[in-house]
């Protein structure tokens, strides 16, 4: 089954401080990965997207990594910022239909405080 | 930033209530699809679009029923609301291949 687990399901870090979040996925056969930057009450806005071949891309503060073998990803977010508090959801393609079917994680919920 | 809007932002109703949910975009984008959120769950599937006349359901099952009769404009009808489809539904474009998808603000619908 076609699955996409993040972790943690929520997390508080303070302004200016690092941060990981934790991506896994068994989608099969893959196609892309992304990142989705979601704040309350909004639309999900794309932070980055991987193929098999790359292993990492960054987008200012924002650096994601894949791992196409074990099947993980992981989104940094480097000297953190109050606008960054919202749900970052991990997003994987498959390359098995036309229509680019999307299974989405949960998301992980951070706050960043003052 | 996307091109993409959804209509009414917030809206409660009662229950039994005809409501329509307004998307429109304007990049022309032949893929268009509508997402049901719950709070702190994934996003589901519940109808898109390949282009003009064309309208499939997703996975997530819904009464809701759409229509895509212009590229730019993939409305949502729900005939005779219900508390149960208290949710917020998104929706979303993207042009052909795998390219992203872009998404609208999102409309928060409670039947009371």
């Amino acid at each position: 089954k076609n699955q996409v687990e993040q972790s943690p399901q929520s997390l508080i870090i303070l302004e200016g401080k690092n941060c990981t979040l934790q991506c896994n996925y068994t989608v099969s056969p893959f196609s892309n990965l992304r990142w989705y930057k979601q704040d309350t009450g909004r639309g999900p806005v794309s932070l980055t997207i991987m193929t098999f071949s790359e292993n990492t891309k960054s987008n200012g503060r924002y650096t994601a990594t894949l791992d196409a073998d074990t099947k993980q990803s992981s989104l940094h977010i480097t000297a953190s910022q109050l606008s960054d508090s919202a749900s970052y959801i991990c997003v994987v393609s498959d390359r098995g239909s036309t229509l680019g079917r999307l299974y989405f994680g949960r998301g992980t919920q951070l706050t960043v405080w003052p | 930033e996307a091109d993409i809007y959804q209509t009414p932002r917030y809206l409660v109703i009662g229950t039994g209530k005809k409501i329509t949910l307004e998307c429109s975009q304007t990049m022309g984008h032949d893929k268009m699809y509508w997402y049901q959120q719950d709070p702190g769950m994934e996003l589901h599937l519940i109808h898109y679009s390949y282009g003009v006349n064309s309208t499939e359901k997703g996975d997530l099952s819904s009464e809701s029923t759409v229509s895509r009769i212009r590229t730019e404009h993939f409305p949502l009808t729900l005939e005779s609301a219900r508390p149960s489809h208290t949710s917020q539904y998104l929706c979303a474009s993207r042009t052909g291949g795998r390219d992203t998808q872009y998404f609208g603000p999102g409309t928060r619908l409670t039947v009371l």
